[in-house]
């Protein structure tokens, strides 16, 4: 069965930190996506990685085949990025398995 | 701006009702995906159709059904509506029919249903 396991389920952080969130998911799962689910409700895709990393902005996220897991980063993180952050994996079928999302809170 | 578009927005309705969430792809892209997203579930994949073709079916109820017209655009349709249904359902988009692609989200439908 197809998993995407997603930690932490709750982070805090001062404005300027460094912000790790970890994706780990199953075989079967060929390429992951990162979600940015705002308090609104929408939702932006980030990124979609099969391999190596990624970086748009502040915004970087990598994957490791080997390991099954993928983190995505935030540098210098401002109050602006406050949301939730989902990983969804893909595989061999088109449905994607979504972890439980990563509420990020980030304080002036 | 996805370049997906949902209508409605916002949705409230009684038990029992029948109500049709619509969704535009964007320009070009010839899947799209359902999802429902409800505060004790998540995100959940509902149903996925390829150029007018269903191609990949999740945990949609037998309640609900959807459908893909010439245009690409969408449909959703629920019916004799629970208040377990109420949730917000987000309409999809990708160029390809292998998740692997990039996928393009709408804003969303809140469904409430009381």
């Amino acid at each position: 069965k197809n998993e995407v396991e997603q930690s932490p389920q709750n982070l805090t952080a001062q404005e300027g930190e460094f912000i790790t969130i970890n994706c780990s998911y199953s075989v079967g799962i060929s390429a992951l996506h990162w979600l940015q689910q705002h308090p609104g409700g929408g939702i932006v895709s980030l990124f979609m990685l099969s391999s190596g990393k990624k970086k748009h902005g502040r915004l970087i996220a990598t994957i490791n085949i080997q390991e099954k897991h993928s983190s995505l980063h935030i540098t210098a993180s401002h109050p602006r990025d406050s949301a939730v952050y989902i990983c969804a994996g893909a595989g061999g079928t088109d449905k994607l398995i979504f972890g439980t999302g990563t509420r990020l809170q980030v304080f002036p | 701006d996805s370049g997906v578009t949902q209508t409605p927005k916002h949705l409230i309705t009684a038990t029992g009702q029948r109500v049709t969430l619509r969704c535009s792809p964007r320009s070009g892209d010839l899947s799209v995906y359902w999802y429902q997203q409800s505060l004790d579930q998540g995100l959940q994949f509902l149903i996925q159709y390829y150029n007018g073709e269903e191609r990949a079916k999740g945990n949609i109820l037998e309640r609900f059904s959807a459908q893909q017209f010439p245009d690409l655009h969408s449909e959703l349709n629920l019916s004799s509506l629970e208040l377990g249904d109420s949730a917000l359902y987000f309409c999809a988009s990708s160029p390809g029919h292998f998740s692997g692609n990039t996928i393009y989200f709408g804003e969303g439908s809140w469904l409430t249903v009381v």
